[in-house]
């Protein structure tokens, strides 16, 4: 069963705006993990935020971290058409075997 | 440098066939994982292997098997393929137990059981 769980399912904006994203797990964890699908293809690593870390930055990207409430956010600001993909989150148990286990995916649509 | 690979890129298999789906990496990653994707589930690891002559299993191992005779090469074998194994398959690798777990991962198959 899926760890971690995005929120929303589907995200529709326009080019421009920023788009947030929502993750949240179940058990204590070492890392939270990001990744990006584009249609057809592997996912790609986005960032990786720790246990010990409240906030990360990378680019356009912003991830946080709320390990009170097991929760992550990713915020994309500036949203272009070509960041649209589905992204996922992984967390990796603390304890366990260092294997992520991903959330369903959030599907971001941005049009231009 | 390639990264990972997987071969073939797309199959349809008759159900009760056996198929070997292929994964190789050249970054000497000592994990490697595979995963299977359908739709409304995200992605489920079938089994990993943390380093050459290990594996163990995932989330959704019963009907595949994987070998490690060597760092680079991670085949996933279907022995007898059903139609619920319609999938898209991910293979990934990464450094296993460091705190840097970043997934790469491989362009998947689709594979197709009739």
């Amino acid at each position: 069963s899926q760890q971690g769980e995005e929120d929303p399912q589907a995200l529709s904006i326009q080019e421009g705006e920023n788009a947030t994203m929502n993750c949240s797990y179940k058990t204590s964890i070492n890392n939270l993990q990001w990744y990006r699908q584009n249609s057809g293809r592997g996912l790609v690593h986005l960032i990786l935020i720790r246990s010990n870390e409240r906030e990360k930055h990378s680019g356009r990207l912003r991830v946080t971290l709320d390990t009170s409430k097991k929760s992550s956010s990713l915020l994309i600001t500036a949203s272009r058409a070509a960041d649209t993909a589905s992204y996922f989150c992984a967390t990796d148990a603390s304890g366990g075997s260092y294997i992520p286990t991903f959330g369903r995916g959030t599907s971001l649509i941005v049009h231009p | 440098t390639a990264g990972i690979t997987q071969a073939p890129t797309s199959q349809i298999l008759a159900a009760g066939r056996s198929m070997t789906l292929r994964c190789t990496q050249d970054m000497r990653h000592n994990a490697m994982y595979w995963y299977r994707q359908d739709l409304g589930l995200g992605l489920r690891l079938i089994h990993y292997s943390n380093t050459a002559g290990t594996t163990g299993k995932g989330e959704v191992p019963d009907g595949y098997s994987v070998s490690r005779a060597n760092t680079d090469d991670f085949p996933l074998t279907l022995a007898s393929a059903v139609p619920s194994q319609t999938s898209v398959y991910f293979c990934a690798s990464s450094e296993y137990g460091t705190g840097h777990n970043e997934q790469f991962f491989g362009p998947g198959t689709r594979l197709t059981v009739l």
